[in-house]
């Protein structure tokens, strides 16, 4: 069965840290990686990788790829208060179109 | 601006009632897609529809059902049979094509009365 796993499921930081999050995933076919932030409603794109872009930068948030190991970690660094939100990770098996979410972590960054 | 919407944003249903949710995009997208959310289990594919008139089951399709009569519209009916229906739902839509990823309406709350 194709599965996606995000941890830490939640996670407290201050201003001006830096912190990782974790997708390791199980799908058939692996086509694609997508990591979205989640605030109160619509989930907003950040990162596609894929296996002809597995390194991905903009501004302080930045994410690989290790297809051989089955994992991503997005990083942001020198957090903000805006920073905080639920960060979920999908992945697309196969040429489906069709994505399979984790859990999420949320993140949550204080003053 | 092109986007997905989705109404209403909130919605009450009560015992043995279907309800409807709306979503229209204008982004030309060929596929469309409904989730269902729940605390603690991320997102969870209820149908999805890569062309007009042609729509397939998701993960939960069960007391579900969906229409795609036009290409910018693809609205979910939550039917009586969906015992536990409370939750945020959210519709997606994409090109269809590889490489380009969905992209989300600002969800409904169901919740029963």
């Amino acid at each position: 069965e194709d599965k996606v796993v995000q941890s830490p499921l939640s996670l407290v930081v201050h201003e001006g840290d830096t912190v990782t999050l974790n997708c390791s995933y199980e799908v058939t076919n692996f086509r694609s990686l997508l990591w979205y932030k989640q605030e109160k409603k619509a989930p907003t794109f950040l990162f596609m990788l894929t296996s002809s872009g597995i390194e991905k930068k903009s501004g302080r948030l930045s994410s690989i790829l290790d297809k051989k190991e089955l994992f991503s970690i997005l990083n942001i660094t020198a957090t903000q208060t805006g920073d905080s939100a639920v960060y979920l990770c999908a992945v697309e098996p196969g040429a489906t179109n069709k994505l399979i979410f984790g859990t999420g972590t949320l993140l949550a960054v204080q003053p | 601006d092109g986007g997905i919407t989705q109404s209403p944003k909130y919605l009450f249903r009560k015992e043995g009632q279907n309800v409807t949710l709306s979503c229209e995009q204008n982004l030309n997208h060929d596929a469309m897609y409904w989730y269902r959310q729940d605390p603690g289990q991320g997102l969870r594919l209820i149908y999805y529809s890569q062309i007009v008139n042609d729509f397939q089951k998701g993960d939960i399709a069960e007391g579900y059902s969906v229409s795609r009569e036009k290409k910018e519209s693809f609205p979910l009916t939550v039917t009586s049979a969906q015992k536990n229906p409370t939750a945020f739902y959210l519709c997606a839509s994409s090109t269809g094509q590889g490489g380009q990823p969905q992209h989300f309406g600002d969800g409904t709350r169901l919740s029963i009365l």
